[in-house]
């Protein structure tokens, strides 16, 4: 079964407006991290932002925003007030933290967002 | 300087070439990682280094050889590689392994053609 899952392959937003990238995981440990990732065209995987399975608040970093329910296993991405440069692939990710040695990160496929002027 | 750097940004070669992927990372960290990005697949993980120890090797063809010679700096040697191989090369670094919270940041990435 797939640690990630990323439903969504593409979604368009109207600049100015918030979108929601969807986000679901699999994972049988207690203690985990989910990050997320964007993506642009020049291929640099930049970090946005990360939620701990023991956090009770979701994270927030600036306009983005993450819907955290730990009931359903999904870890939506929201991004708030859309702007052009914010037009990337976003990656959802996790690391079980039961793991031991390498931090190995779980990868969704990925989820393109263009928006739209 | 930026986080994580790599060099060449592009690389084309032929399957009898050998060449070598540069990463280095300005951050401090302990741990440093090869990922490929292929068309429509997830990012695999190639190898993750720790203190300049080899701590992950996941089930890479012999034909990529890491190399690690300090915390800093994190090599991908290349040769006899096959047209499948051509794909996004992603260098990464943590600040270790020790928990689910080490974020990951990554480098720009090599786009390595094999033709």
């Amino acid at each position: 079964a797939q640690k990630i899952t990323q439903t969504q392959p593409g979604m368009f937003v109207q600049e100015k407006e918030a979108v929601t990238l969807d986000c679901t995981y699999d994972t049988s440990d207690q203690s985990y991290g989910l990050f997320w990732y964007k993506q642009p065209s020049s291929g640099e995987m930049i970090f946005l932002i990360y939620q701990g399975s023991y956090d009770e608040q979701n994270a927030t970093e600036g306009r983005y925003s993450l819907n955290f329910q730990k009931a359903r296993k999904s870890a939506n991405l929201v991004i708030s007030a859309s702007q052009l440069g914010d037009s990337a692939m976003y990656f959802c990710a996790m690391r079980e933290g039961a793991q031991t040695g390498a931090n190995n990160l779980f990868f969704g496929t990925g989820t393109r967002l263009t928006v739209i002027p | 300087e930026t986080g994580v750097t790599q060099t060449p940004r592009h690389l084309v070669m032929g399957m009898t070439n050998k060449k070598s992927l540069k990463c280095e990372q300005h951050l401090g960290h302990n741990a440093m990682y090869w990922y490929k990005q292929s068309a429509k697949k997830p990012l695999e993980l190639m190898f993750v280094y720790s203190l300049e120890e080899r701590v992950e090797n996941n089930s890479v063809p012999s034909r990529f050889s890491p190399e690690c010679p300090n915390s800093s700096h994190l090599f991908l040697h290349l040769h006899t590689l096959q047209p499948e191989d051509s794909a996004l090369y992603l260098c990464a670094s943590s600040q270790g392994l020790a928990d689910s919270t080490d974020t990951q940041y990554f480098g720009p990435g090599t786009r390595l053609t094999v033709l």
